[in-house]
């Protein structure tokens, strides 16, 4: 089974500043997706960014940015001049491509930004 | 768009009660899914479907029954509601394509459900 592991329970920013968000997993494929998703107070689930394991390149949003480690199994979130709406729980997630579409996802990441 | 779309946002039960949360997306989409939300556990899988007729269970799937006799339908039921269900339910629904919306998976917006 894949687990998906966020260690960060609660972080805090202060407004434009830059704030990483950690998160690694656990899987035997070699094809996979890797998401970050974002849950405001409204808990609306809203896609902030995808990355293809298959690509080198780390993907970039706007702000939002990860730093992916296919070896470590590593996939962090940054996110740059951080601002009052970033404020969310945060949430990474695992897609495998031999998993039937399944989608595994992480503890969360309470992220607070101060003003 | 419309999306992913829950029915009700809100729901109060009584120990012993069933209901019935109507999930239904308009974008075609094989895959379905329910999760509850608790906090402090993430979101955890409780039943999913691979496409029309097809369900399967995921990680907490006790208490729970569903049926997807639509594509565009996923319904998710409480035979006898519990306590323990009091939580926030999302629905979802994602399809394996090559395009860039495929293989992302797409959430409702909610449904709060207290058991008394």
């Amino acid at each position: 089974a894949q687990t998906v592991t966020q260690s960060q329970p609660e972080m805090s920013v202060q407004e434009a500043e830059t704030v990483t968000l950690s998160c690694t997993y656990d899987t035997s494929e070699s094809n996979y997706y890797l998401f970050w998703y974002k849950q405001p107070p409204s808990r609306q689930m809203i896609l902030v960014i995808r990355q293809e394991a298959y690509k080198q390149q780390n993907a970039t949003e706007n702000r939002f940015s990860v730093n992916f480690q296919k070896a470590a199994k590593s996939f962090s979130l940054k996110i740059s001049d951080s601002q009052l709406g970033d404020t969310a729980m945060y949430f990474c997630a695992f897609m495998g491509w031999n998993t039937g579409n399944q989608f595994y996802f992480g503890t969360g990441t309470s992220l607070t930004v101060i003003p | 768009n419309a999306g992913v779309t829950q029915t009700p946002k809100f729901r109060v039960l009584k120990t012993g009660q069933s209901m019935t949360l109507l999930c239904a997306q308009d974008m075609n989409h094989e895959y379905m899914y329910w999760y509850r939300q608790d906090p402090g556990m993430g979101l955890r899988l409780i039943h999913y479907s691979v496409g029309e007729g097809t369900t399967a269970k995921g990680e907490v799937p006790d208490g729970y029954n569903v049926s997807r006799l639509k594509k565009q339908n996923f319904l998710l039921g409480l035979e006898s509601a519990a306590p323990s269900q009091t939580s926030v339910y999302f629905c979802a629904s994602s399809s394996l394509t090559g395009a860039a919306s495929g293989n992302t998976i797409y959430f409702g917006e909610g449904s709060w459900l207290t058991v008394v």
